[in-house]
C-alpha cells in the first residue's frame, strides 16, 4: 500500500517560471492537504481540496499559486511566475473520507522542494 | 482563533538524557493532538496522538498527555539516542472530518554521543 507519492522530489526553476508540484494521496484517501515550509518555520496550511473541489483555501496567496484535484490523476499546486521568495518545501498529506476516521491523523509525502534561481 | 505554540529550539541533548518538548494549544472545541517528528531531508512522520482529556500517547519511548487543564501535551523521553535528533512539530485538529492540522513551529532537537 503506497503512501502519499510527491514528485518531483526536488525543482529548480528560474524567477518568472512555472512550478508544478504533483500529489497522489494514499489510496482509498479523498481528501488532500498542500502545506508549505519555509527555512527555519513550521507548516503553513495552504488549501484543502477533495476530488473537483477546493474547500477551504485560506492559506493560499491570492495571486500565482492555485491548486486542483481532479476526478482521476493526482492533485496539482501550481506556482506562475516563480519568485525567490517561493522557495521551500511544500508538503501535501492525505486522509481518509470517513468522519470515524478523522483521527486517523494524515499521511504526508516526502516533500517537494522548490528552489527558484 | 486555533493555534499551537511550541518551545522554540534547538535543544541540544548529550545521548541518554531525558528529553521534554512544551507544547500548548488553544482551541475551539476538543481538539486531538498529534506529534509529528521530520528527520533531516524527509517528510513528516506522526509519532503519537491522543484524541481526548487525559489520553496518553506513546511510540518509541515518546510519550504526551492530554491535559485539558492546562491545554498542554508536552511530549517527553526519559533517554534520547543520537538516532532521536529530528525536528519535532506539536499539531492540532478539530474533530470534524476534513478539517486541516494545525501546526506549531517545530522545535530542533540534536542529540550528541
Amino acid at each position: 500500500n503506497a503512501g502519499v507519492m510527491q514528485n518531483p522530489r526536488h525543482l529548480v526553476r528560474r524567477r518568472g517560471q512555472e512550478a508544478r508540484l504533483r500529489c497522489s494521496p494514499m489510496k482509498g484517501h479523498s481528501h488532500v492537504y498542500w502545506y508549505r515550509q519555509l527555512p527555519e518555520e513550521g507548516l503553513k496550511f495552504m488549501v484543502y481540496l477533495q476530488k473537483e473541489n477546493i474547500i477551504d483555501e485560506s492559506g493560499m496567496p491570492k495571486e500565482r499559486f492555485s491548486a486542483e484535484f481532479p476526478k482521476e490523476g493526482p492533485s496539482i499546486l501550481r506556482i506562475q511566475q516563480v519568485v525567490r521568495g517561493d522557495s521551500a518545501a511544500y508538503f501535501c498529506a492525505s486522509s481518509p473520507l470517513s468522519s470515524s476516521d478523522v483521527n486517523y491523523g494524515y499521511t504526508f509525502g516526502s516533500g517537494t522542494r522548490l528552489t527558484v534561481v | 482563533g486555533n493555534s499551537v505554540t511550541q518551545m522554540e529550539g534547538p535543544v541540544t541533548l548529550s545521548e541518554e538524557a531525558f528529553l521534554t518538548i512544551n507544547c500548548t494549544y488553544t482551541a475551539t472545541g476538543y481538539p486531538s493532538l498529534f506529534w509529528y517528528v521530520q528527520y533531516p531531508g524527509e517528510g513528516l512522520q506522526l509519532l503519537l496522538k491522543a484524541t481526548k482529556a487525559d489520553d496518553k500517547g506513546s511510540n518509541k519511548g515518546f510519550e504526551a498527555t492530554y491535559r485539558k487543564e492546562t491545554t498542554s501535551f508536552h511530549l517527553e523521553k526519559g533517554s534520547v539516542q543520537v538516532s532521536d535528533s529530528a525536528v519535532y512539530f506539536c499539531a492540532l485538529t478539530l474533530n470534524q472530518a476534513g478539517t486541516a492540522l494545525i501546526f506549531g513551529k517545530g522545535t530542533t532537537l540534536s542529540v550528541s554521543s
